[in-house]
């Protein structure tokens, strides 16, 4: 079975500009995470969605927002790009949303803002 | 407050070496979920184990272990007989219900593992 997808690997983009990063989720799977990983850092909860809703929201400004399509597939935009916001940014699909549900992570998109 | 301390930064092993990473945890509640996971170069996190707050039992996987010991709030990792393979930054997380009542997952910062040959 195909594990977490995450597209694109790797991208630049410049102060000021708007990023869509994309994830998709093992099949059979309903819940998207989202996360931040700065060098050196563990990740950071952005946001998790559930049968297209957001269940749960961490500490970002509003710049940063996701949604949920029906086939579980998620998006995350980030707009006004600031140079803090270069990190690897890690997508994780769970069957649901309780703790037994275990997290399985993408291999990430590496975003650098110059 | 929800917190995971992994003191150590980063160790150095030689292969076959046995290593062991530590984890402590602090959080008020009293069903929790604590994990590890494994980050190679390639950057992808990898599910080690996962251990609820109601079964101390230790587990053992081939090389791997895991100490689970509420009195002291730890959750210890141990690598016997250590490869080069095993050379990654290790995550040791927390899971718990917020005011919400959705999970969050809270990270410790990691602990790079250098296994030389």
């Amino acid at each position: 079975d195909a594990g977490v997808t995450q597209s694109p690997t790797h991208l630049i983009k410049t102060r000021g500009q708007q990023v869509t990063l994309r994830c998709s989720p093992i099949s059979g799977h309903k819940s998207v995470s989202w996360y931040q990983q700065v060098l050196g850092q563990g990740p950071q909860f952005i946001f998790q969605y559930y049968e297209k809703e957001e269940r749960g929201r961490g500490n970002f400004p509003d710049r940063f927002s996701a949604r949920q399509f029906p086939n579980y597939s998620s998006e995350l935009n980030v707009n006004a790009l600031l140079l803090g916001d270069s990190a690897l940014y890690l997508c994780a699909s769970s069957f649901g949303t309780s703790p037994t549900d275990t997290q399985y992570f993408g291999p990430g998109t590496r975003l650098t803002v110059l | 407050a929800q917190k995971v301390t992994q003191a150590q930064t980063e160790i150095s092993v030689v292969e076959k070496e046995d290593v062991t990473l530590d984890c402590v945890y602090e959080t008020r509640d009293t069903t929790y979920y604590l994990f590890w996971y494994k980050q190679p170069p390639s950057g992808e996190l990898v599910f080690l184990i996962r251990r609820n707050s109601f079964d101390e039992q230790n587990e053992i996987s081939g090389r791997y272990s895991w100490n689970f010991q509420k009195s002291t709030s730890s959750f210890n990792f141990t690598i016997t007989a250590s490869q080069v393979v095993d050379s990654a930054v290790y995550f040791c997380a927390l899971i718990f219900l917020n005011a919400g009542n959705n999970r969050k997952l809270i990270w410790g910062l990691g602990t790079s593992l250098a296994v030389n040959p």
